[in-house]
């Protein structure tokens, strides 16, 4: 059973328009991340949530939590080419300093 | 060096050598972690050393085998892998400590293993 759902599995679209990816669970977690691996490399963390409704802004992404605790989205304003790459989340509980993991988001961006 | 390094980037071995991946991190950090990356699959975590103790998923199986000599080192020995195991393998380190985002993890490269 997987205890983190992302959405889409895939998506390609051109430059310039928006997007949202989303991560959702029927479990609470006392945060999540989200990070972005590109071809090669590992991933590297964009942001962390913490608060329930909380969002986060960086540049063009933005990044919410849901009010439970229990989901997630990253928005992309006016994607780039280099917004490609495999978006993951990851949700931590409290008092356990292992990471669940969703399968990710492959987000590919064209010219 | 700077963050967290992994050596090699690339290994193919057949089913009946023996092999090991390194994992080096330049962080401070006090808990180091290997992950299993396979397509469209969660990562899947294999190993934690956290504060000189070892978490193991009970799933890998006994031919992976996990060593972490110092809180900055950490290797993976390999031997009679099969060929489902290929995969990329990541390694993580993170700082544990008591009420903060502790869970924030650093990841290396990779060691993209391709088993024949």
């Amino acid at each position: 059973t997987q205890l983190l759902e992302q959405s889409p599995q895939f998506l390609s679209i051109q430059e310039g328009e928006n997007l949202t990816v989303y991560c959702n669970s029927s479990s609470v977690f006392s945060s999540l991340q989200w990070y972005r691996q590109e071809p090669g490399e590992g991933p590297v963390l964009l942001v962390t949530v913490v608060t329930g409704g909380e969002v986060k802004k960086l540049k063009r992404l933005t990044f919410q939590f849901g009010d439970a605790r229990k989901d997630s989205s990253l928005h992309i304003t006016a994607a780039q080419p280099g917004d490609t790459g495999l978006y993951l989340c990851a949700g931590a509980r409290r008092g356990n300093y292992q990471l669940i993991w969703g399968a990710g988001t492959k987000l590919i961006i064209k010219p | 060096e700077t963050g967290v390094t992994q050596t090699p980037r690339h290994l193919v071995m057949g089913m009946t050598n023996k092999k090991s991946l390194k994992c080096e991190q330049h962080l401070g950090h006090n808990a180091m972690y290997w992950y299993k990356q396979s397509a469209k699959k969660p990562l899947e975590l294999m190993f934690v050393y956290s504060l000189e103790e070892r978490v193991e998923n009970n799933s890998v199986p006994s031919r992976f085998s996990p060593e972490c000599p110092n809180s900055s080192h950490l290797f993976l020995h390999l031997h009679t892998l099969q060929p489902e195991d290929s995969a990329l393998y990541l390694c993580a380190s993170s700082s544990r400590a008591a009420g903060g985002p502790d869970n924030e993890q650093f990841f290396g490269p990779g060691t993209r293993l391709t088993v024949l």
